[in-house]
């Protein structure tokens, strides 16, 4: 029944290393999105994506990438991993049609930096 | 810019009711969402308030006034499983993305 995966539950990268977060969906939605947790700061978008090869920047979209090549994929990349990107990101998909509203997230995947 | 604010901690004991509060900022309304977060576990989808008024859910409720940028989410009969963090979240101004507040975490004692 798993709708959003996220290809990593734990990575441990070094600083400089780059650093690939996948993210794959199977409702067909439009929309993808990743998002970064914090405690006390909540949720904050980095980028999202409303269509193939489409890309938008979020809040916090320094020291980050994205790709988005398939409908259902939907990648992040940290091109120099740093200390300040410990943290748990999070892939979610919506659907434009039944509800842009109505997001469903991966399970999140937990990155250290060291 | 775009802000919400929500009380960082509530606290309550199993069956009495519980009300969280987000007031909003933003320069497009389309409308207010709220979710909830287990520890460990992923966000998921609570409700969504487009119009003023109150929307329930069972044994939740979500309410929302959009003159007053106000909105908030009740738990009745409250149980220890309701033990979690809640978000509020709209619309981001350019685009389907949504943006959160900084959530409100629910302790929920016996």
């Amino acid at each position: 029944d798993v709708k959003v995966t996220q290809s990593s539950r734990y990575l441990v990268k070094r600083t400089g290393e780059k650093v690939f977060l996948e993210c794959v969906q199977d409702m067909d939605h439009e929309n993808m999105f990743w998002y970064r947790q914090d405690p006390g700061l909540g949720l904050r978008l980095i980028y999202f994506s409303y269509d193939v090869k489409m890309k938008e920047k979020g809040d916090i979209p320094e020291g980050y990438s994205v790709s988005r090549e398939k409908k259902e994929r939907f990648s992040l990349i940290l091109e120099s991993a740093s200390t300040n990107q410990t943290s748990m990101y999070l892939c979610a998909s919506s659907s434009t049609v039944t509800g842009a509203n109505v997001l469903t997230f991966g399970a999140g995947s937990r990155l250290t930096v060291l | 810019g775009q802000s919400l604010e929500q009380p960082s901690e509530v606290t309550a004991v199993e069956g009495a009711i519980v009300q969280i509060n987000c007031t909003y900022q933003t320069s497009g309304f389309y409308g207010l969402s709220w979710y909830q977060q287990h520890d460990g576990g992923a966000p998921t989808f609570l409700s969504y308030n487009a119009l003023d008024g109150l929307e329930e859910t069972g044994r939740f409720s979500s309410f929302l006034s959009r003159s007053d940028s106000y909105g908030y989410l009740l738990l009745q009969e409250l149980q220890m499983k309701d033990s979690a963090s809640y978000f509020c979240a709209v619309r981001r101004q350019a685009g389907t993305a949504l943006i959160f507040g900084k959530g409100t975490t629910l302790s929920v004692s016996s």
